[in-house]
């Protein structure tokens, strides 16, 4: 089975700018989530989606935002984007959420860096 | 809201030396899973714990769940320079509405 992907792998944007980051789970997975990674703040959850439902949401600002597609493929959307928004963007998927099938498989993550 | 916390936040021990990190959240889990990311790479599952007391090994790791689904620990037998890394818990509370929290990870050093 294919895992995660996650494309673009590497974005280079200034200040001000809009960006969607793309992410396609494993072939039967349903939930996606999405994390920002960044050496001070550790792994810090954005959203996570169930059948094209959000279901979580974290603390971020309303500038990020987030859909998925009845394929579950998922994408990120951060508008605005600030020099803090410079960072690893993960996504992970697992069946479904809760229990037994609750395994997240990581891609490789989108690495960001606003100018 | 739900905080994860792990000690130590780094450790650094010579090839063959036993290391542990520590996960504690401030609220009861209803499931709690290991990561380990490799520098530069990105976090890889390792196990999941959901039963009180649970304790599961994986050859030279051992993983246990508190009794009061609180706390967990990681535990590495003979530490070997491909252990390096660092490790994360990951908890989801005693509700599946419940995103997962992370904890801040335990960066392992193995010196050879």
């Amino acid at each position: 089975k294919a895992g995660v992907t996650q494309t673009p792998r590497y974005l280079i944007k200034t200040r001000g700018q809009q960006v969607t980051l793309s992410c396609s789970p494993i072939s039967g997975h349903r939930s996606v989530s999405w994390y920002q990674q960044t050496p001070g703040q550790g792994l810090q959850f954005l959203f996570e989606y169930f059948s094209e439902t959000q279901r979580n949401k974290g603390n971020f600002p309303g500038r990020f935002s987030g859909r998925q597609f009845s394929n579950s493929r998922s994408e990120m959307n951060v508008s605005t984007l600030e020099l803090g928004d410079s960072a690893l963007y993960l996504c992970a998927s697992s069946l479904s959420p809760g229990g037994l099938t609750d395994t997240q498989y990581f891609g490789p993550g989108t690495r960001l860096t606003v100018l | 809201g739900q905080q994860v916390m792990q000690i130590p936040q780094y450790q650094h021990v010579q090839e063959g030396e036993d290391f542990t990190t520590y996960c504690n959240s401030s609220t009861t889990l209803s499931n709690i899973q290991w990561y380990k990311q490799r520098p530069g790479g990105h976090p890889v599952f390792l196990i999941q714990l959901v039963k009180s007391g649970e304790v599961k090994k994986q050859k030279r790791l051992t993983f246990q769940f508190g009794e009061a689904k609180k706390n967990s620990s990681l535990h590495i037998t003979a530490t070997q320079t491909t252990d390096v890394g660092t490790y994360f818990c990951a908890g989801r509370e005693d509700n599946y509405g419940q995103n997962f929290v992370f904890g801040p990870g335990t960066r392992l050093s193995v010196l050879p």
